[in-house]
Formats: structure tokens, sequence, C-alpha cells
């Protein structure tokens, strides 16, 4: 069965400091990886997907097949970036829904 | 264009009552999705319907039923409402197809079973 892992309930750093969520996942196939943001009272939303390699908001990921991991990253925290980070991935065959980790909160302190 | 829109915001319900909580979406999704968000539990899947006049069960679906009214529309409904049922739910949509499996998210139902 598919699974997503992130150990960290809660990452607290100063502003302009490097961030680093962790993320690891099991699955039997190649999977598509996402991270998902929520800030506070708004809805879930995407942030960035392992496919199309991008940076949003200064955040990248990269997919470690050999490490099964996804971490999102960031050199340098900005107070707005506090909020609900969740990674989730999804099986490219079969049921098309997806599975979340358990979501990491980060804190940005001024 | 709205996206995906959930109702009620907010319900509170006795132990044994039921309700039934909407979504709908514009996006001419095929896909849509009830998810349940409880503290250090991430999202967990209820229910999804890959496209109109289907559903399928997902990792939690004891305690609820889904109706696929149509296209825009999924319903779910909890029949008999237990404690363990509070938490806040989220519908979600998709297209589904291509490349393309980014999922939408509504707002949220905030839902307490006393």
């Amino acid at each position: 069965a598919q699974r997503v892992t992130q150990p960290e309930k809660l990452l607290s750093v100063f502003k302009g400091a490097p961030v680093e969520l962790k993320c690891n996942y099991s699955y039997s196939g190649s999977p598509e990886l996402f991270w998902y943001v929520q800030y506070s009272r708004q809805r879930l939303q995407l942030l960035l997907r392992h496919i199309s390699r991008e940076s949003i908001k200064g955040f990248t990921a990269d997919l470690n097949k050999g490490e099964t991991s996804f971490h999102l990253k960031k050199p340098f925290a900005q107070e707005e970036d506090s909020a609900m980070y969740y990674c989730a991935l999804i099986q490219r065959t079969g049921r098309r829904a997806l599975t979340f980790g358990s979501g990491t909160r980060l804190q940005v302190q001024p | 264009n709205a996206g995906v829109t959930q109702t009620p915001k907010f319900q509170v319900l006795k132990t044994g009552q039921s309700m039934t909580l909407q979504c709908a979406q514009d996006m001419n999704h095929n896909s849509m999705y009830w998810y349940r968000q409880d503290p250090g539990m991430g999202l967990r899947l209820i229910y999804y319907s890959a496209s109109e006049g289907t559903t399928d069960k997902g990792e939690v679906p004891n305690g609820y039923n889904v109706s696929r009214l149509n296209k825009r529309e999924f319903s779910l409904r909890l029949e008999s409402a237990a404690p363990s049922q509070t938490s806040v739910y989220f519908c979600a949509s998709s297209a589904a197809s291509g490349s393309s499996y980014e999922q939408y998210f509504g707002p949220g139902t905030r839902l307490t079973v006393t």
C-alpha cells in the first residue's frame, strides 16, 4: 500500500533561515508527488508538483527515487510562508486519488 | 468561476442525527473526491467519483454514503452521525485527464458531533 510520511509535526525557523520540510514515500510503482499548502483560514492549494520541476514562491522539491523522498526546500524563509504543508502522492494507474502525509506546520518567526 | 463550493461551512449534530454535505464544481471536472482532515492524520479519502455515474470507496468509507448527482455535484451523507465523525470535510475535483491530476479543493465543512 502507498504511504506518505512527514516526520515533523512542527518546524519553527527564523525569517531568512533555510527551510527543509521532509517527505518520504512508499509506493511500488512510479508515483506523482505533490506539495499542497494550507494558509490560515484558506483552502488547500497546490504548491508544486515534481513533474513540472518548477519553483513556486521560492520553494523547490526534488524527487529522489533512491531515497524515496520529496523534500520541500526554500533558501530564505519569509513570515508569509507560515502555513500547514502536506506532501501527497498519486498513483499513475488505477485510482486517481491523493494519499496525503500527516502534514508539517511551518512557523516562521520574525 | 467559483471553483469548488461546499455547504454548509459549519454544522453541529447530535449523535444519531443525519445530514448531507453538498459539494459543487464549475470547472467541468470529471473526478470528485471527499476527504476528512483530522489533527495529526492529514487528509484521508472517504469516497471518490472518477466520472459521472460512478463512485468508489476510499480509505475511510464506513459511516458515509455518497451520490454523484451529475457532473457538477457530489454529496456526502452521514446516516447516523457519531462523535468519531467530528472532523473537517473537504471536497475536491480534478480534470484527471492527460497529465493534469491537480486537485482543487473546496473551503471545507467543519462538523462537530456531540
